[in-house]
């Protein structure tokens, strides 16, 4: 079957660095996308990794081991406005996305 | 760029009516759009991928006849709720994939809409 595992809940400090794992089962793969939702809205698009390797884009970098079915988010120098779900998304075979329920990220002052 | 627009965001209606949302790509185009309910704090559930000139793909357990999806332009894809009913109160998001970019797998989601049947 296909799964994403991903900690349901992480609390981090204003200022400070936080890294969100992902681990990952699909029916193929054809990349994975890291998405921010706030509580109430749509997600929107953060980062798409299809290769091997860390994909930086200012605060936030994401990394990718297709072998090991792992990725994560790197957050850093966070805000306030950071608190949020991260949703990670591997793509699979048929060019879907998986969807898990997401890391929720509480940053406190 | 990659803007999604959804109307309405936000309807209300009585237990048996229709109701249709509408999902626009602004600044470019998208033969693939894709319909979302999401509970409250629950993930994203596909109901279906809209396909411009073609009929939409519906998931296993997603009724096409009461979720109706239209897709007519490259621009614009339609989710009417027919015959609503409180359980289908949810949060409903559209996304979409920019055709024109090399990169084509982006999903560019709408703001949702929030339906609420009384």
């Amino acid at each position: 079957g296909q799964n994403i595992d991903q900690p349901t809940e992480m609390t981090a400090t204003e200022g400070a660095i936080v890294q969100i794992n992902c681990t990952y089962q699909t029916s193929g793969f054809n990349g994975l996308f890291w998405y921010q939702q706030h509580a109430g809205e749509a997600p929107t698009f953060l980062s798409y990794n299809v290769l091997d390797g860390l994909e930086e884009k200012g605060r936030f970098s994401s990394f990718l081991s297709r072998s090991k079915g792992y990725s994560y988010l790197l957050l850093k120098e966070l805000q306030m406005k950071d608190s949020a779900s991260y949703l990670c998304a591997p793509m699979d075979s048929n060019y879907q996305l998986i969807w898990g329920a997401g890391t929720k990220l509480i940053i406190k002052p | 760029g990659a803007v999604v627009s959804q109307h309405p965001s936000r309807v209300i209606c009585k237990s048996g009516t229709s109701v249709k949302i509408e999902c626009r790509s602004l600044d470019f185009q998208a033969t693939t759009m894709f319909w979302y309910r999401q509970f409250p704090k629950k993930s994203l559930m596909l109901m279906a991928t809209s396909n411009e000139g073609s009929k939409a793909t519906y998931e296993q357990g997603v009724e096409k006849d009461k979720f109706l999806i239209n897709h007519a332009s490259l621009t614009l894809s339609t989710l009417t709720v027919t015959s609503a009913h409180p359980e289908d109160s949810s949060f409903y998001i559209c996304s979409a994939r920019d055709s024109g970019q090399v990169d084509q797998e982006t999903q560019y989601f709408g703001p949702g809409t929030r339906l609420l049947v009384l």
